[in-house]
């Protein structure tokens, strides 16, 4: 299947500080990427979505300004979680499609843990 | 609005047991059911729906769509304790540029 592939599977961060995260779909141009959080024990709350080349459609109560998204190529996207504070510490999940009704596929997901 | 809705929240079985996973849907324009598997880390693919029916297969693991019912089950046959994860499922939007996904059903098989 196809690989989508993310960056850092973890990271430590300092409170105040921002932390990128970079997915990249490997073998397949991805035109629409979608952001993920994930509490434990939870299921996955969608963050955002990206399309290629356009901003990002954030999700009611998600922070554009906090959460900032990049989708510059069809095969890479990053979410960069500026001013970061320990609420911040969770872990996100990205996924790529190349299309409507097709199946999408998961980056290996990133811990964040903010100190 | 549109929504995916699964049932049960969690469930516990001991190893050996049949269970049955279910998710519901409405979505506008319904196009594919797709489910998933997570342990640890990121989801795995395990099955996309498009066809009412019609059953899909893998080792223990088959599912199938009632497009008139607007579900599907998933059903895990002699579990394992491998087989302990969340079960999510999820179906596109229209345009395809949104996934709604269910709250997942977190499965625990004690041996």
């Amino acid at each position: 299947g196809a690989v989508v592939s993310q960056h850092p599977s973890r990271v430590i961060c300092k409170s105040g500080t921002s932390v990128k995260i970079e997915c990249r779909s490997l073998d397949f141009q991805a035109t629409t990427m979608f952001w993920y959080r994930q509490f434990p024990k939870q299921s996955l709350m969608l963050m955002a979505t990206s399309n290629e080349g356009s901003k990002a459609t954030y999700e009611q109560g998600v922070e554009k300004d906090k959460f900032l998204i990049n989708h510059a190529s069809l095969t890479l996207s990053t979410l960069t979680v500026t001013s970061a504070h320990p609420e911040d510490s969770s872990f996100y999940i990205c996924s790529a499609g190349g299309g409507a009704g097709g199946t999408i596929y998961f980056g290996e997901g990133s811990w964040l843990t903010v100190v | 609005e549109d929504k995916v809705v699964q049932s049960p929240l969690s469930l516990v079985v001991h190893e050996g047991d049949t269970v049955t996973l279910n998710c519901s849907y409405e979505v506008t324009n319904f196009r594919s059911l797709l489910w998933y598997k997570q342990e640890k880390k990121a989801p795995t693919f395990l099955f996309m729906l498009t066809s009412s029916g019609i059953e899909k297969k893998s080792g223990r693991l088959s599912s199938i769509l009632d497009k008139k019912e607007l579900s599907s089950i998933l059903n895990i046959t002699a579990t394992q304790t491998g087989d302990s994860a969340i079960y999510l499922c999820a179906v596109p939007s229209n345009t395809g540029n949104q996934f709604y996904f269910g709250t997942g059903t977190s499965l625990t098989v004690i041996p």
